[in-house]
């Protein structure tokens, strides 16, 4: 099946750093969509991206559907001590309703 | 408040005994879906639905199943459960634009 390769798997970085997390898939994908998953809750959409080399921001996020339409990145500036969390990348396929995700990467802030 | 509301929160179940998550979605969203959180494996499909009546296998179905009697409600059913089962379940309801909507989770653990 479709598999998305997410990295980097954690992260541990000072607070204030810029961090930079992406995914690459073989097959292409219509839809990318990037959230965050705090400890002991469920995934909350970030970034919702449609068009591949869309640039989209919210606040200090910015993410990018890539032009080959087999990946994405996600920045997020000047790093705070409530970023932390796992984030998730999600793609969907041409044609299909069902979301395949990444494994997720783990973000920590040193204060 | 709209949105995707899942109980338990927490279960604990001996091998072999039998149980029902509950998900329920107040937005009318048609497609519904289960997923399962394992470490370092990201979120993996279990069942969906694209409406009422209609149901559908995902990544990895076996030992549960999933009935859509209407749009609101969409139940995960373990027939028979076993420690491979331990996992934290999610219910995400989609309605066609900005991504999944995830409920906040069942923290299952197989004894």
């Amino acid at each position: 099946g479709q598999q998305l390769n997410q990295s980097p798997q954690s992260m541990f970085i000072q607070e204030g750093e810029d961090v930079s997390m992406n995914c690459t898939s073989s097959s292409i994908f219509n839809t990318w969509l990037w959230y965050k998953q705090d400890p002991g809750e469920g995934p909350v959409l970030l970034i919702a991206l449609y068009k591949a080399g869309e640039l989209t921001s919210n606040g200090r996020l910015t993410a990018q559907f890539g032009i080959t339409r087999k990946d994405s990145f996600l920045n997020i500036s000047a790093s705070i001590p409530s970023d932390v969390g796992i984030y998730f990348c999600a793609g969907q396929a041409p044609g299909g309703n069902k979301l395949v995700f990444g494994a997720g990467t783990i973000l920590r802030v040193k204060s | 408040n709209a949105g995707v509301t899942q109980t338990p929160k927490f279960q604990v179940l001996k091998t072999g005994q039998s149980m029902t998550l509950q998900c329920a979605q107040d937005m009318n969203h048609e497609y519904m879906s289960w997923y399962r959180q394992d470490p370092g494996m990201g979120l993996r499909l279990i069942h969906y639905s694209v409406g009422a009546g209609i149901t559908d296998q995902g990544e990895v179905p076996n030992g549960y199943n999933v009935s859509r009697s209407t749009t609101e409600d969409f139940p995960l059913r373990l027939l028979s459960a076993a420690p491979s089962q331990t996992s934290v379940y999610f219910c995400a309801s989609w309605a066609g634009n900005y991504g999944y909507t995830f409920g906040s989770g069942t923290r299952l653990t197989v004894v």
